[in-house]
Parts: structure tokens; C-alpha cells; sequence
């Protein structure tokens, strides 16, 4: 079956540490996306990669880091610089031809 | 700075009644305007979408209707049913791929 995965569905961490929430997508597609959603906020831009090798901050990227060493995955790490780590994370993905973004299912971060 | 405006914050419906949710946007590069369903704990998915080249859209039933003049767009649900009760964003992209700007979000009960 084809689609994006992220792991895990939910994740705990302490204040101060570092985490890495994964993402995984077998579409093949060029685009992938991670986004923040706060309750009544939306979803808020955090990086996103168009190509391997590539990416590009968004809105909300202060106190997070990605890579995207390979075309299938882009992990996003989630630092101690980050002021209020807890809310719900969601990878997407897209081909470069269309504007069709799909969603994973998400991981719930609570970080205490 | 939003760029996309949405609302209401909150819908509810009587079962096989009209839901509609409105959608305002300011950047008039955007040239894709989708909406996504999300369910509690859940990823959202795409609903549907429209370019600006037609004025409506409607898939089974859902129908986004689109007034470019004016800016905006919504999406009207017929014969709401309680299944459809969730969280509805609008988005908005500009060509070249780039990345979703989404509304806030509604939330929709529909009752019976």
C-alpha cells in the first residue's frame, strides 16, 4: 500500500531533550512537508524539502532541524530550543507537478 | 500577517441540513484552493479542491464554490449527516509548487 508513515503515533519526552519524529512516504514524491496544529491554530509551517539535499524554513522553524537525505524521508528533529514542543506534528507529501499535498497520520509530542 | 481566513470557528447542523464554511484569502497569485477533513487524532484529508478558471466544483455532496472577484470561497456539505462531523480547513497555494497556506479550521457537529 502506498502512503506516508510516521512514527511514533505518540512520543513523551523531558523538557531539554532533543527528538526526532520520523517520517517515511513510498509515493514517490519530490515535495514533503512537516507542519505544527495547535488546538484553533491550524496548521503552521515548520520546514519543507522540494528536492533531496534541499530545504526550506517555513513559518514556525525556530528550534527545529530536518534532513532529506533521501527521496522517501525527511525527519524532523524537535530541539531543546524549541519553547513549547508540545502539539500534534504532521508530515505531507506531494509530487512537483501537482498541487495535491497528502497527510500522515501524525504523532502526538508531550514533552513535560 | 493570515492569509487565509476562515470561518466560522464552529458549525453545528441538523442532520440533512446545509453546512457551509467560508473562506477569504488576500494573495492573488493563489491558483489552487482545497479543502481538507480531519478527524480527532487523525491526519486530515483531501475533500476536494478547485483552480480558478470554474466558479464551482461539487463531488457527490460537497461543493466548493468560488467568487474570485470577491476572494473568496466555501464549502457547502448537503444533506449533512452525523459521519461528517470534523474538523474542515481551507487552503491556498500559489504556482511553483509552494506550500499550503491553510485557515484556521471549523469545526463541524452535525446533530441528529
Amino acid at each position: 500500500d502506498g502512503g506516508i508513515t510516521q512514527s511514533p503515533k505518540y512520543l513523551f519526552r523531558k523538557e531539554g531533550q532533543n527528538v526526532t519524529l520520523s517520517c517515511e512516504q513510498n509515493l514517490n514524491h519530490d515535495a514533503m512537508y512537516w507542519y505544527r496544529q495547535d488546538p484553533g491554530q491550524g496548521l503552521r509551517l515548520i520546514y519543507y524539502s522540494q528536492i533531496v539535499n534541499d530545504f526550506q524554513k517555513g513559518d514556525i522553524a525556530e528550534g527545529y532541524s530536518v534532513s532529506r537525505e533521501k527521496k522517501e524521508s525527511f525527519p524532523l528533529t524537535v530541539t531543546s530550543a524549541q519553547k513549547n514542543p508540545t502539539a500534534f506534528y504532521l508530515c505531507a507529501s506531494s509530487r512537483r507537478d501537482t498541487y495535491e499535498q497528502y497527510f500522515g497520520p501524525g504523532t502526538r509530542l508531550t514533552v513535560t | 500577517q493570515q492569509q487565509v481566513k476562515q470561518s466560522p470557528q464552529s458549525l453545528i447542523v441538523q442532520k440533512g441540513g446545509i453546512s457551509i464554511i467560508n473562506c477569504a484569502y488576500e494573495n492573488t497569485a493563489f491558483d489552487y484552493f482545497p479543502w481538507y477533513q480531519q478527524f480527532p487524532g487523525k491526519g486530515p484529508a483531501l475533500l476536494i479542491a478547485i483552480r480558478p478558471d470554474v466558479s464551482e466544483k461539487k463531488e457527490g455532496r460537497f461543493t466548493i464554490s468560488f467568487n474570485k472577484s470577491a476572494k473568496q470561497f466555501s464549502l457547502h456539505i448537503m444533506d449533512s449527516q452525523p459521519g461528517d462531523s470534523a474538523t474542515y480547513f481551507c487552503a491556498a497555494s500559489a504556482p511553483g509548487n509552494t506550500p499550503l497556506v491553510f485557515g484556521k479550521g471549523t469545526r463541524l457537529s452535525v446533530i441528529a
